[in-house]
């Protein structure tokens, strides 16, 4: 999982408060997606993102959750106001242009709700 | 449509075995079709991948087949070794429409000595 870099890897939050959680592409790879993984489940696919510019965001929630990556800096998931059911391990993989396989990840941030 | 059914959940496997991993998918417009690994406290990582105009790919001792009528395909690791102890994940996406992926539930492999 050599390049995809994602922080906090371990994240805690009470009930109600924001979280904030970073990824920072492969170099040279512009394309990033977000997946969410509950226990003992397998990865679901939230958004993906471009520079500015968000691709698909079929798999978010319509509430509470947005995700940005701007033209400088980290990817950025945002989760507002969390809830128990939020604790998962969230993972961001990187391609480098539209379409192109494969994907890879980083090593995750597991988010727990108090 | 999007599913991507594997089987089975949990597998235990002798060192020197071989062990299988079956996945079957719905959507037909899937044409690519990797394999993750996933190890404790770290993200999935890529093992293998297919494309559909071919029914086998080997790379050492992990080989994919695919059958494309059915609709399944299959990760077999020849001579198991304890290492091989993961988590590990099939997946599908249409390349060409952004390529989100779709993944299977997962089957945790046990390699034992």
């Amino acid at each position: 999982n050599a390049g995809v870099m994602q922080n906090p890897r371990h994240l805690v939050r009470r009930r109600g408060q924001e979280a904030r959680l970073r990824c920072s592409p492969m170099k040279g790879h512009s394309h990033v997606y977000w997946y969410r993984q509950l226990p003992e489940e397998g990865l679901k696919f939230m958004v993906y993102l471009q520079k500015e510019n968000i691709i698909d965001e079929s798999g978010m929630p319509k509430e509470r959750f947005s995700a940005e990556f701007p033209k400088e800096g980290p990817s950025i998931l945002r989760i507002q106001q969390v809830v128990r059911g939020d604790s998962a391990a969230y993972f961001c993989a990187s391609s480098p242009v539209l379409g192109v396989q494969p994907q890879h990840f980083g090593d995750g941030t597991r988010l727990s709700i108090l | 449509q999007q599913q991507v059914k594997q089987s089975p959940q949990s597998l235990i496997v002798q060192k020197g075995g071989i062990s299988i991993i079956n996945c079957a998918y719905e959507n037909t417009a899937f044409d690519y079709f990797p394999w993750y690994q996933q190890f404790p406290g770290k993200g999935p990582a890529l093992l293998i991948a297919i494309r559909p105009d071919v029914s086998e790919k080997k790379e050492g001792r992990f080989t994919i087949s695919f059958n494309k009528s059915a609709k399944q395909f299959s990760l077999h690791i020849m001579d198991s070794q304890p290492g091989d102890s993961a988590t590990y994940f099939c997946a599908a996406t249409e390349e060409t429409s952004g390529s989100r992926l779709t993944f299977g539930e997962g089957t945790q492999l046990t390699v034992n000595p």
